[in-house]
């Protein structure tokens, strides 16, 4: 199986800064990566696919990266609305898996 | 538009059985496999299993091997989560999720809302 870790837990971000999150992959998931976002009480929502294509409607201040077996999920100027949890997902090898999420939250 | 709509919540006894139900419209139904996802209270996202809607091919993860039943009615394009010999640490909200661009091995492009089971005595 292949494990997604994610970092930082937690990460604190006043309005306006950029916010950088971080996946490592446990082996190479062949860019098979996606990043959705999760507010409470809703269904995640697709951000990314393929490790730096945004979904169809999601901003352009979202943008994703790679680098071999890490990822990166970069809002450029958080808004209000973009506090929320971030997962990333490896969909390579079943069973799908993924990170345990980080939480942006207002400084 | 896409739609994933979820069967309402459900309470259960440990040891007993749950059946829940995702109803696909807005696109064609046997063209895009199917996920069910879950999260535990506070917890993060754990794939269960798949169903390809042509023909009910299924595969799931190895922890729900025994326990964890896909199937599909392509009449009513509702796709259906069957848990057997639940415990309490099945509570969870349980999604539906579409895989995206008709492939296997993609993101899950939309969501159904999410469905709570509680497994208590």
């Amino acid at each position: 199986e292949t494990v997604m870790t994610q970092s930082p837990a937690t990460l604190s971000v006043s309005p306006g800064e950029r916010a950088t999150l971080s996946c490592r992959a446990s082996q190479s998931v062949n860019s098979k990566a996606a990043w959705y976002q999760q507010k409470p009480g809703q269904a995640p929502r697709l951000l990314i696919y393929g490790a730096s294509t945004r979904a169809t409607g999601i901003p352009a201040r979202f943008s994703g990266s790679e680098s071999g077996t890490e990822f990166t999920l970069t809002i450029s100027s958080l808004q209000s609305e973009d506090f929320a949890v971030y997962y990333c997902q490896q969909y390579n090898q079943w069973p799908f898996t993924f990170g345990p999420g980080t939480k942006v939250q207002i400084k | 538009q896409v739609q994933l709509v979820q069967s309402g919540a459900e309470v259960k006894r440990p040891g007993a059985s749950v059946r829940l139900s995702c109803m696909a419209s807005g696109y064609p139904f046997s063209s895009y496999y199917i996920h069910w996802v879950r999260q535990a209270p506070g917890q993060g996202l754990e794939c269960m299993g798949v169903i390809n809607p042509v023909g009910g091919g299924t595969t799931y993860a190895q922890r729900f091997q025994g326990r964890l039943t896909l199937s599909r009615d392509t009449t009513t394009s509702t796709v259906y989560m069957d848990l057997s010999n639940l415990r309490s640490d099945d509570t969870a909200v349980y999604f539906c999720a579409r895989v995206a661009r008709g492939s296997y091995y993609a993101d899950f492009d939309f969501w159904g809302q999410g469905t709570l089971v509680t497994v208590s005595s």
